[in-house]
């Protein structure tokens, strides 16, 4: 069974610049998750999506970021214009709504804002 | 205070030995938990979900304390693979998002 995609695996962009980010979760995987991990923190949410629906996007840092799920099979999140703050690696989970907490990542993708 | 709080470490334990990590949770609502091991410039790899009656995988048992609130990850006769990031997560309930420690940092030594 293939695993969670990710792409880019790197980006690097300049202050100001616009980047999109995809996932593909495992097939059959209702729930997708993003995650972010800054340097030196801990990993942490960003948003949840069930199907193409947000669940919850509390943890998105402000309205510069922008994800979607259409037709609930990958999903893209873009970061417009980007910050030198939003440099970090940028995970995606995906899991089975009967176990919803069993979550399987993504390799990542490392943003790096300059 | 932190919602999930982990000894960074470095941990170093030679081959063999007993190695066992802690983890607290400040959310006394969270329901599952979980242990991840994420090596350097990886994903995190899912490697045990911790249920209330401690489960066993191998040489890896995790346990879990709700009354003190914490989650442990007992590792036994350490291998030289096992060095890595061990993350602990816990969750609401089902469907909901992980909230991470920092991450604990195991080395097995030759």
């Amino acid at each position: 069974e293939a695993g969670v995609t990710q792409f880019p695996s790197h980006s690097v962009i300049e202050k100001g610049q616009t980047v999109t980010l995809r996932c593909d979760p495992i097939s059959g995987h209702d729930n997708l998750y993003w995650y972010r991990r800054v340097m030196g923190k801990e990993i942490k949410f960003l948003l949840h999506f069930v199907k193409e629906s947000k669940q919850d996007e509390s943890g998105m840092p402000n309205n510069r970021f922008l994800a979607e799920r259409t037709g609930g099979t990958y999903s893209t999140l873009k970061v417009q214009p980007a910050e030198l703050e939003d440099s970090g690696v940028y995970f995606c989970a995906s899991s089975h709504l009967a176990r919803g907490n069993e979550q399987y990542f993504g390799p990542g993708t490392r943003l790096t804002v300059t | 205070r932190k919602e999930v709080e982990q000894d960074p470490g470095p941990f170093n334990v030679p081959e063999g030995a007993t190695v066992a990590f802690n983890c607290t949770y400040s959310n006394s609502a969270s329901q599952s938990f979980f242990w991840y091991r994420q090596d350097c410039r990886k994903e995190p790899k899912l490697l045990m979900s911790v249920y209330s009656s401690g489960n066993e995988d191998g040489r890896f048992t995790a346990q879990l304390n709700r009354a003190s609130q914490y989650i442990s990850l007992l590792i036994r006769d350490s291998k030289l693979s096992d060095s890595a990031t061990y993350l602990c997560a816990a969750a609401y309930s089902g469907n909901t998002p992980l909230v991470f420690g920092k991450g604990t940092r195991l080395s097995v030594i030759a």
